[in-house]
């Protein structure tokens, strides 16, 4: 089984700074990792991915993440965050087990300060 | 592309009555969907998996008998809250895959969620 760690629940910034979301995960084999943001009563959107290769993943909006796979890490980074970018993030995960369970972090919640 | 429609946005009801909410895909078929519920302050708890023309999978500790779910078509799951009381006051979010991307590095399409309100 697989789990994810968001220690960070809640992470002040203000505009124009840099961000760094962090997301540990757990698991005995090899897994997929996925960035989500969720605005305000809506639903998920994928921000980005990491399957294989290059372990620097670029997303939307101009977030990017690192696959750290020594520290079982895939933080999540902006140089330059906007208003807009309140929101909350979530880490998940998903391993070929069972019928393709997706695991998700607890969540961070951004909150830009103009 | 690759839209899930989730209705309704917000729905309030009496203990004791029932609910359904719908999940469709719209510009893709899905085999397989999801459930979950989502308290404040806390992640996606997975409810159950929907498996079209097939008996839904359902995670540990989430009853069947309350939360029925059906996935009748490729592009339509419904979850429907039976017998509702203010404990399942949440945050219910569908997602799918599309099935011609259905192997498990591929990303999760996500409904905009229903707030269930249960007085």
């Amino acid at each position: 089984a697989q789990s994810v760690t968001q220690l960070d629940s809640q992470v002040p910034v203000f505009e124009e700074a840099p961000v760094e979301l962090r997301c540990n995960y757990s698991s005995s084999v090899s897994v997929y990792l996925f960035w989500y943001v969720q605005y305000p009563n809506q639903g998920l959107q994928l921000l980005l991915k990491y399957l294989s290769g290059s372990t620097l993943v670029k997303g939307i909006n101009g977030f990017e993440a690192e696959f750290n796979k020594s520290q079982t890490s895939f933080h999540l980074r902006k140089p330059s965050v906007h208003i807009s970018d309140t929101a909350e993030y979530f880490c998940a995960v998903s391993a070929p087990e069972g019928y393709q369970k997706v695991t998700f972090g607890t969540g961070t919640k951004l909150q830009v300060i103009p | 592309g690759a839209v899930v429609s989730q209705h309704p946005s917000r729905v309030i009801c009496k203990s004791g009555t029932s609910v359904k909410i719908e999940c469709r895909s719209l510009d893709f078929q899905a085999t397989t969907m999801f459930w979950y519920r989502q308290f404040p302050k806390k992640s996606l708890m997975l409810m159950a998996t929907s498996n079209e023309g097939s008996k839904a999978t359902y995670e540990q500790g989430v009853e069947k008998d309350k939360f029925l779910i059906n996935h009748a078509s490729l592009t339509l799951s419904t979850l429907t809250v039976t017998s509702a009381h203010p404990e399942d006051s949440s945050f219910y979010i569908c997602s799918a895959r599309d099935r011609r991307d259905s192997s498990y590095n591929s990303p999760l399409h996500f409904g905009n969620g229903t707030r269930l309100t249960v007085t």
